[in-house]
């Protein structure tokens, strides 16, 4: 199983400039989540799923946008980059609920640079 | 809301050397405490999940303990490859969906 899958692993912006960050995982795990990691601050999280067609705020949404068409697929977009949003994002998915289920299991992560 | 206070920033211990690591919380109703390991440029790889008061976990040199207030992952004797950053997550019963980190300890064992 490749697991969770995030792509691009870098990519550097403009400001202003919008992009897609792509997650997918081969799990079928109902739960997809994004967080972005900053020095200091941890990880905080941005837009959550619970399943397809079902998407909720996290802690830090303003600025992404988040859509779940599908099981498999979480993509997350940035609408107009701003230097502010320069960080590295995780995309993370679980089973679902009850505690057989709710671990976690992360990508390797996207490097955004916005300039 | 929920919120997680990990202490201490970092850590720095000689091989062999067994610490703890403290993990305080404040959450409406615990239904997990999640502790992870993160390497260098790479995603969290979850240790463990506590539910209760009480409970212990333990994964070769790691053993993770949570009371009412606070989680600690102690590490005996550890080895360099121990090395990384520990993160500890709460998720409160109103809030299943959101996973509260905090900021993680940085943990380096030299030789």
């Amino acid at each position: 199983n490749a697991g969770v899958t995030q792509t691009p692993k870098f990519q550097v912006l403009k400001t202003g400039q919008s992009m897609t960050l792509q997650c997918a995982q081969d799990m079928n795990h109902e739960y997809m989540s994004w967080y972005r990691q900053d020095p200091g601050m941890g990880l905080r999280l941005i837009h959550y799923s619970v399943g397809a067609g079902i998407t909720d705020q996290g802690e830090v949404p303003n600025g992404y946008n988040v859509s779940r068409s599908t099981t498999e697929d979480f993509p997350l977009r940035l609408l107009s980059a701003a230097p502010s949003q320069t960080s590295v994002y995780f995309c993370a998915s679980s089973r679902g609920q009850g505690q057989a289920n709710e671990k976690l299991f992360f990508g390797s992560g996207t490097q955004l640079s916005v300039l | 809301e929920d919120q997680v206070t990990q202490s201490p920033e970092a850590l720095r211990l000689q091989e062999g050397e067994s610490s703890s690591l403290n993990c305080s919380y404040t959450v409406s109703g615990l239904r997990g405490l999640f502790w992870y390991r993160q390497d260098p440029g790479k995603g969290p790889e979850f240790l463990f999940t506590l539910y209760s008061a009480g409970e212990e976990k333990e994964k070769e040199r790691l053993k993770a303990t949570l009371t009412k207030k606070e989680s600690f992952l102690h590490i005996t004797a550890p080895k360099p490859e121990d090395s990384a950053t520990y993160l500890c997550a709460v998720r409160g019963t109103d809030s299943w969906g959101k996973l509260q980190f905090g900021a993680g300890t940085q943990v380096v064992v030299t030789p």
